[in-house]
C-alpha cells in the first residue's frame, strides 16, 4: 500500500493562477478531507468527502472546489491563487463507521502565491 | 461551529521531565484523537479515545478523555529527545463527520 499520495510536493504560483492539487489513497477509505496549516493556525480542514459523489465544507472553504469522483482520488482546486493562500496543503482519509477512526495523512504540498 | 482549543501553544523542558498538553472542546465530543507531527513531517495519529473517563497508555505517553467528553490530555513522563514535534488533538462531533483539529503543543527538548 502506498497509503495517501500528494502532488506536486511543492509549488509556486502567481496571484490569479488556478491549479489542481491531488490526493490519492489506495486503502479504499470512505472519508477524505483537505486541511491546510499555517504557523500558529494548526490544521484547518478546508473541504472534506464521505464518498464518491458526495463533498462539504469544512472551516474555511473559500477559495477553494472540490470533487470525489472515484474512491481513491480526491483532487483540491484554487481557482484564482491569492498570496493568503500561502501553505502547506495536507490530503487524509480514513474507514468510516468503524470503531477506529485512524486518520493516515500524505506527505503534504507546500505552495507559495506571489 | 465547533471549537477545540489546546494548551499550551509552546512548551520547552529539560530532557527526562514530564510534559502535558491540555485540549478543550466547545461541544460535547463522540471521540477524540491525539496526532504527532515531527518538525518538516506530516501528523502521524497517535490514538483515539471513545469513551467517557478513557485512559490509554503508551509507554511513556498517557491519554485521557473526561468525564464529560469535553476535554482532554497526553502526558509524557520522562521526555527524551525523539518526542520533539507538534501534538495536536482532533474532535469528532457525534452526527457531523468533520474532525477538527486543536492548533498544537510545540515540544522542545533541551537537551
Amino acid at each position: 500500500n502506498a497509503g495517501v499520495t500528494q502532488t506536486p510536493k511543492f509549488q509556486v504560483l502567481k496571484t490569479g493562477q488556478s491549479m489542481t492539487l491531488q490526493c490519492a489513497q489506495d486503502m479504499n477509505h470512505e472519508y477524505m478531507s483537505w486541511y491546510r496549516q499555517d504557523p500558529g493556525m494548526g490544521l484547518r480542514l478546508i473541504h472534506y468527502s464521505v464518498g464518491a459523489g458526495i463533498t462539504d465544507q469544512g472551516e474555511v472553504p473559500n477559495g477553494y472546489n472540490v470533487s470525489r469522483s472515484t474512491t481513491e482520488d480526491f483532487p483540491l482546486r484554487l481557482l484564482s491563487a491569492a498570496p493568503s493562500q500561502t501553505s502547506v496543503y495536507f490530503c487524509a482519509s480514513r474507514h468510516t463507521g468503524t470503531s477506529t477512526d485512524t486518520q493516515y495523512f500524505g506527505p503534504g504540498t507546500r505552495l507559495t502565491v506571489l | 461551529g465547533q471549537q477545540v482549543m489546546q494548551i499550551p501553544q509552546y512548551q520547552h523542558v529539560q530532557e527526562g521531565e514530564d510534559f502535558t498538553t491540555y485540549c478543550n472542546s466547545s461541544t460535547t465530543l463522540s471521540n477524540i484523537q491525539w496526532y504527532k507531527q515531527r518538525p518538516g513531517g506530516h501528523p502521524v495519529f497517535l490514538i483515539q479515545l471513545v469513551k467517557s473517563g478513557e485512559v490509554k497508555k503508551q509507554k511513556r505517553l498517557t491519554f485521557q478523555f473526561g468525564e464529560a467528553k469535553k476535554n482532554s490530555s497526553l502526558h509524557i513522563t520522562a521526555t527524551q529527545t525523539t518526542d520533539v514535534g507538534t501534538y495536536f488533538c482532533a474532535g469528532h462531533t457525534r452526527g457531523d463527520d468533520k474532525i477538527i483539529f486543536g492548533k498544537g503543543t510545540r515540544l522542545h527538548i533541551l537537551p
